[in-house]
């Protein structure tokens, strides 16, 4: 079992629908997990990070952790055809760079 | 301020052939990074940095050599390429090992 699965899609939602993205993840010394959004052929931009449970808001982009189940979502509300891109999920011992655990990515199309 | 610079954007070496990707990056962020993204494989660490003078190894370390001579720039440089070398390379960099990273656009290399 990989230490991060994230669902690859892709997934295809009309514009202006709300989109959910998961994560699940086993390590449970896992303190730090942020999403990332990679447009094609560019490098991948950070969204969001949190160090605790619960949610955190940003525009649009709500993060979600539940450390209980190993659990971590990114929610787009009113999504648009420019969020259409992948998105990485990605968890962390204590904040280091080092130990970053990647998940594979979900690709997202949001239709006009 | 351009963030983390990646040159060249595209690469084509013949096997055993010898090259360097540069990165460079202008945010004075102590902690630098080279990441390889593979389809099904996702990102995967090959060596890094935190700070001048001092470089590690990563998960995928073989056939790739580093060294920071700066804070702004950590060059990657492959010494005799393979075709298991064709990738995405992304450069990054945090103000510390701590914090959330920042990619470069990725060079594309291929190795025939």
């Amino acid at each position: 079992q990989k230490e991060v699965e994230q669902d690859p899609g892709p997934l295809s939602v009309p514009e202006g629908a709300i989109v959910s993205l998961n994560c699940t993840y086993s390590n449970s010394a896992f303190q730090y997990f942020m999403w990332y959004r990679q447009y094609s052929r560019k490098g991948p931009e950070l969204l969001m990070y949190t160090y605790s449970s619960g949610n955190k808001e940003d525009g649009r982009f709500t993060a979600q952790v539940d450390k209980s189940s190993k659990y971590i979502s990114l929610f787009i509300r009113d999504s648009q055809p420019s969020d259409s891109a992948t998105y990485l999920c990605a968890e962390g011992v204590s904040g280091n760079n080092r130990k970053l655990i990647w998940g594979l990515g979900t690709s997202l199309a949001v239709n006009p | 301020n351009a963030g983390v610079t990646q040159t060249p954007k595209f690469q084509v070496l013949k096997t055993g052939q010898s090259m360097t990707l540069q990165c460079a990056q202008d945010m004075n962020h102590e902690y630098m990074s080279w990441y390889r993204q593979d389809p099904g494989m996702g990102l995967r660490l090959i060596h890094y940095s935190v700070g001048a003078g001092i470089t590690d190894q990563g998960e995928v370390p073989n056939g790739y050599n580093v060294s920071r001579s700066t804070t702004e720039d950590f060059p990657l440089r492959l010494l005799s390429a393979a075709p298991s070398q064709t990738s995405v390379y992304f450069c990054a960099s945090s103000y510390s090992g701590r914090y959330p990273l920042h990619f470069g656009n990725g060079t594309r290399l291929t190795v025939t």
